[in-house]
């Protein structure tokens, strides 16, 4: 096990509707990243927080945002879901801005209808 | 083009066969490489580093050509265990950010 946790595990919404995913991250790590994998495609990078603060962002509209609290625990949110939204999303747990091996959660997974 | 590309197969192979899976990578700065697996509805883990001279583990073998921006693993006397999903990875910065630019990943079936 990693030691990494997110919660819930399975989410269901509706088109238009705001979700908030949670992410602890393994003890020590300071850096939380966030991927969206679609079904049958290889995990995307969202966005990446260090020491509470958004140190890098992928090709995502700003509707994906996040938190990343003093414990190094962090949220995803997303407004105004899409069905395109439907996915699993990953967070991994780094040190030092992802330079240290990333590991991952058991992702939530999230369909939007 | 794709930053990281493989091939999706699937790969059906007899157990004990040996198996190759190969990906290419655009971003000629690229500085770290990885094999994740992924099994079915779960997390991907770290199978292992990608080594410009080669590196091995077990059953297990990945190269790097970075002049090819190529990279591959091999897998022998392959188990039913080996049933996965197997992922390129190549590391990318964005921003102050080091993150993992995933390939589509290949999925694997060890027939018995």
């Amino acid at each position: 096990e990693t030691g990494v946790t997110q919660s819930p595990t399975h989410l269901i919404k509706t088109r238009g509707q705001q979700v908030t995913l949670r992410c602890s991250s393994q003890s020590g790590h300071n850096t939380v990243s966030w991927y969206q994998q679609a079904l049958g495609q290889g995990p995307q990078f969202i966005f990446q927080y260090y020491r509470e603060e958004e140190n890098g962002r992928g090709n995502f509209p700003p509707r994906f945002s996040g938190l990343q609290f003093p414990n190094y625990s962090s949220e995803l949110n997303v407004n105004a879901l899409e069905l395109d939204d439907s996915a699993l999303y990953l967070c991994a747990s780094s040190s030092g801005q992802g330079r240290g091996t990333q590991y991952f959660g058991p992702g939530t997974r999230l369909l939007v209808l | 083009r794709k930053e990281v590309e493989q091939d999706p197969g699937p790969f059906n192979v007899p157990e004990g066969a040996t198996v190759a899976f190969n990906c290419t990578y655009s971003n000629s700065a690229s500085q770290s490489f990885f094999w994740y697996r992924q099994d079915c509805r779960k997390e991907p883990k770290l199978l292992m580093s990608v080594y410009s001279s080669g590196n091995e583990d077990g059953r297990f073998t990945a190269q790097l050509n970075r002049a090819s921006q190529y990279i591959s693993l091999l897998i022998r006397d392959s188990k039913l265990s080996d049933s996965a999903t197997y992922l390129c990875v190549v590391n990318a910065v964005r921003g102050g950010a080091q993150k993992l630019v995933f390939g589509q990943g290949t999925r694997l079936t060890i027939n018995p």
